[in-house]
This record gives structure tokens, sequence and C-alpha cells, in this order.
């Protein structure tokens, strides 16, 4: 099963918006609303930040928001953060093998 | 608390054996999918396998199928990741998560996200 494609990196000044774009297939992100995304601090673990394509878990701020058309979800990121430069992932369910897969991940700059 | 208590760091040569562990604690271990993420060094997360630890009904992903073992042993709310042989390109860093899942019909169960994630265990294989 191949990973979906995300841009490499990102960058944005302090409290302008980002878009993070996750491009799959119609067997994962455009087949099912089960897209998520998870940010990485460097040497912390993921931590899961969007899931169900446009929900918040309990304590994520609401500057994180996701959407998706067809085969590509994306990650907003609004009022850009110096603590949010970090690595962004998302994730499916992918019927190709009734299981998993990651996004080959964005690196997230704040300038 | 939920949380996800994973064993510490290994430095092995080639072809030695590793058995990796992942506790659960705060929620009924039994009640939900595991699953095993590598992480290699400056590299993306990868989906390795998952485990349900109520029945041990586990599944991998092609890349991992025959390259690594998923257990779980219920009685003490722990999984396990594990290799009979290990290689230079297993240095990385392995992360368990507790993944969220919905049952489709069958054997047949949508992989949603996961949720809780363990702090990592680092593996180093060199000679």
């Amino acid at each position: 099963q191949s990973a979906l494609t995300q841009p490499a990196s990102v960058s944005g000044s302090p409290g302008q918006s980002i878009t993070i774009s996750c491009t799959g297939t119609s067997s994962d992100v455009g087949a099912y609303n089960y897209v998520s995304w998870y940010q990485q601090h460097p040497g912390k673990a993921p931590k899961l930040i969007i899931y169900d394509v446009n929900n918040r878990p309990s304590g994520v701020s609401n500057r994180f928001s996701g959407s998706k058309s067809g085969n590509t979800a994306s990650l907003t990121i609004s009022g850009l953060q110096a603590e949010d430069e970090a690595d962004y992932y998302c994730g499916s369910y992918t019927s190709s093998s009734s299981l998993y897969v990651f996004g080959t991940g964005t690196e997230v700059t704040v300038l | 608390e939920v949380q996800l208590v994973q064993s510490g760091a290994e430095v092995k040569k080639p072809g030695e054996s590793l058995k990796i562990s992942c506790k659960g604690s705060g929620y009924s271990f039994t009640g939900y999918w595991l699953a095993w993420v590598r992480q290699m060094p400056g590299k993306g997360l990868e989906w390795m396998g998952i485990i349900y630890p109520g029945d041990s009904d586990t599944r991998y992903s092609p890349s991992f199928q025959g390259q690594v073992t998923i257990s779980a042993d219920k009685s003490i709310s722990t999984a396990y990741l594990q290799w009979s042989s290990l290689k230079a390109s297993d240095t990385a860093m392995y992360y368990c998560a507790r993944h969220r899942a919905g049952h489709c019909g069958g054997d047949c169960y949508y992989f949603y996200y996961m949720d809780v994630w363990g702090e990592g265990t680092t593996v180093t294989v060199s000679s």
C-alpha cells in the first residue's frame, strides 16, 4: 500500500493561516471519512489533533481544522504560532489492505 | 489517566532477537486495538500492524508481514513487538498506540485513528 502524499514542507508567518494537503485515492481518503491528523514535535511522540476528517479531540486548539474534497484531505492551521512548528502527518483507513496508511509527512516552519 | 508505557531503549547486534513491550493502563486493555508504528531516523511514520488483545486477532501491513511478530498478554495488559533476527535496517523508533476502530461485519474492521500513544522505544542495531 502506498503512503498518502503530503507536501514536504509548508511555512508561514505568525498569525497567518496555512493549509497542508493529503492526497490519497478512491480506496482511502476519497472513500471514507476516516482521515486523521497527527502533530509531532522533535523528539516527541505523535499527538492526535484531528480525527474523522474534521473533529478535534478534547484539549486541541480550535486553530486546527480539517476538511476533505474528493481524494484530498486538508489540515488548516489558523493564527499560526511558534509552538505550531512541528511535523504533521495525515492517516486514513485504506480498503486496499483493509488496514491503515500514513501520509508522507509535512514539516511546518514558522518564519 | 489513560497511558501506554513502553520498554526502554535497546542496542543489539545484527542477527540477535528482540522483544519490546507496551503496557496499557487506565482503560480496558482488552477492549481496544493496539498498533505499532515505526519511525526510522529522520523519516516519516509507518504503520506496521495491529492487535486486538481481547482475542489476539493480529493484522500486519504488507511491508511488515513476516518481518516482525506482534503479540499480547492480556493478563498483564501488555503488547509486544518482536524480531527473530535483527538487521541494521531495523534501527528506528517504535511507537505503540491505541487504535480506535469500528466493526463492519465478520472479520472486517475500519481502523479510524490513534488517540493514545506511548513515548516510543529506540532500537539500535549495529555491529
